[in-house]
């Protein structure tokens, strides 16, 4: 079974630096992508950044950046500079291109960001 | 409308009312999702409709009844609820190639949802 780790409940910030919000995942597959998504309060789950298995190249959005470990099954988000509005909860998500739930998104528990001025 | 817009943002009901929760896309998509998102708990996959068809339910008591009229919208009827199911649904959209796992989902702003 598919399964995603994000073992910070909470991370704090100062405003301007930079922050890793850390994911591990378990598959059995080889293809598969991994996602971030940031979650404000209001509640709108907004897609951040997008890594293929496949991908020999760390995707990079803007200030948002994954570490993609594949032999460590890690998918960290980088995010640099920080800045207030980048309060919210981060989630990671994976999904297979394999057998099973081909439109399945599994998800971590996520991780509650706080940057402080 | 860009996106993906929820109507309405928040719900309150009791347990013998009937209620719909509306989705509609705004990207071209060709399947639709309802995610439930609890509290403490990570977030769900409810149902999969894909080309207008229900490709998955994930063992959803009947009392929520899915619905999509076209590849724009879906709807959740909701009737009889339990507190416990109380939460945040979340509706999503995605450009389905094949099933291929790049396929990027987009979600809604959620209904909040309180059963009284």
């Amino acid at each position: 079974a598919q399964k995603i780790t994000q073992t910070q409940p909470g991370m704090f910030v100062q405003e301007k630096e930079a922050v890793t919000l850390d994911c591990t995942y378990d598959t059995s597959d080889q293809s598969y992508g991994l996602f971030w998504y940031k979650q404000p309060s209001s509640g709108e789950m907004i897609f951040l950044i997008y890594q293929g298995s496949y991908d020999e190249q760390n995707a990079t959005e803007g200030r948002y950046s994954l570490n993609f470990q594949k032999a460590r099954k890690s998918a960290n988000l980088v995010i640099s500079a920080s800045q207030l509005g980048d309060s919210a909860m981060y989630f990671c998500a994976m999904r297979n291109g394999g057998g099973g739930s081909n439109y399945k998104l599994t998800f971590g528990k996520g991780t509650l960001l706080t940057v402080n001025p | 409308e860009t996106g993906v817009t929820q109507t309405p943002r928040h719900l309150v009901m009791g347990m013998t009312n009937k209620k719909s929760l509306k989705c509609e896309q705004h990207l071209g998509h060709n399947a639709m999702y309802w995610y439930k998102q609890s509290a403490k708990k990570p977030l769900e996959l409810m149902f999969v409709y894909s080309l207008e068809e229900r490709v998955e339910n994930n063992s959803v008591p009947s009392r929520f009844s899915p619905e999509c009229p076209n590849s724009s919208h879906l709807f959740l009827h909701l009737h009889t609820l339990q507190p416990e199911d109380s939460a945040l649904y979340l509706c999503a959209s995605s450009q389905e190639t094949s099933g291929s796992w790049a396929d990027t989902q987009y979600f809604g702003p959620g209904t909040r949802l309180t059963v009284l």
